[in-house]
């Protein structure tokens, strides 16, 4: 069974970082791209950055490149997404999530997803 | 404003049919796969269409997708009371030099 359980959500001030994980598992992790998608309170999905399955290929929303970072361990099954200099408007629950190929960049899908971990940006 | 254009809400009665739309352009929609999404009350995202028109095992052939240029159409015939949700379109857009994921604003579906 596919499982994608994201982790390192909280309470946090304008400025500060935060890293979020998501830990995936039934799969064959460094043979898929994988995602963050966001949604903030009551608002749709945003697609927040994408990484390849071997990292070769990296994308982000032009509202929060520069400041996140994406990145992933095939070793430890693991995707990571660091935040810094995070802003109210970055609120969200955050899901990780699956592509159905190796590499994005063509559309396709995203089969599986985690159940999100909740960043609040407020002082 | 999302990148693509989908109507904020349509509705049906139970048993009836309903189509929601997913406008693009050349950049995205036009020369990309198209998936939908449903995303029930407090739940996750799943997967209903993807690849334009190919359903995820365990979706049922009520759901249906297909793509013309630069739009995309989800169909749900038989409608049920549990198809209440919120559907999402989304592809990717290769309007930048890196590309980037897109989705709909979503529509939410209400039963009659």
């Amino acid at each position: 069974e596919v499982q994608l359980v994201e982790s390192g959500g909280g309470l946090v001030q304008p400025g500060r970082s935060l890293r979020l994980s998501c830990a995936a598992s039934g799969f064959t992790f460094d043979d898929y791209a994988m995602h963050w998608v966001r949604q903030a309170p009551g608002k749709g999905l945003e697609w927040v950055s994408g990484i390849s399955w071997n990292s070769g290929s990296i994308g982000y929303a032009d509202s929060v490149k520069g400041r996140f970072t994406i990145s992933r361990d095939n070793a430890k099954n693991s995707l990571y997404l660091q935040m810094n200099s995070l802003r109210a408007e970055d609120t969200a629950l955050y899901y990780c999530a699956k592509d159905i190929r190796a590499v994005a960049g063509i559309g396709g899908g995203y089969d599986y997803w985690g159940q999100g971990t909740l960043v609040t940006v407020s002082s | 404003q999302s990148v693509l254009t989908q109507p904020p809400s349509v509705s049906a009665a139970p048993g009836q049919k309903v189509t929601i739309s997913c406008s693009g352009s050349s950049s995205n929609i036009g020369n990309n796969y198209v998936s939908w999404y449903q995303q029930l009350p407090g739940t996750a995202p799943k997967l209903l269409i993807y690849d334009n028109n190919k359903r995820p095992s365990g979706i049922p052939d009520r759901f249906s997708g297909s793509k013309s240029g630069t739009s995309a159409t989800l169909g749900i015939t038989g409608l049920q009371t549990g198809d209440e949700a919120d559907y999402y379109c989304g592809t990717w857009d290769s309007s930048l030099s890196a590309g980037r994921g897109v989705f709909g604003g979503g529509t939410k579906l209400t039963v009659l």
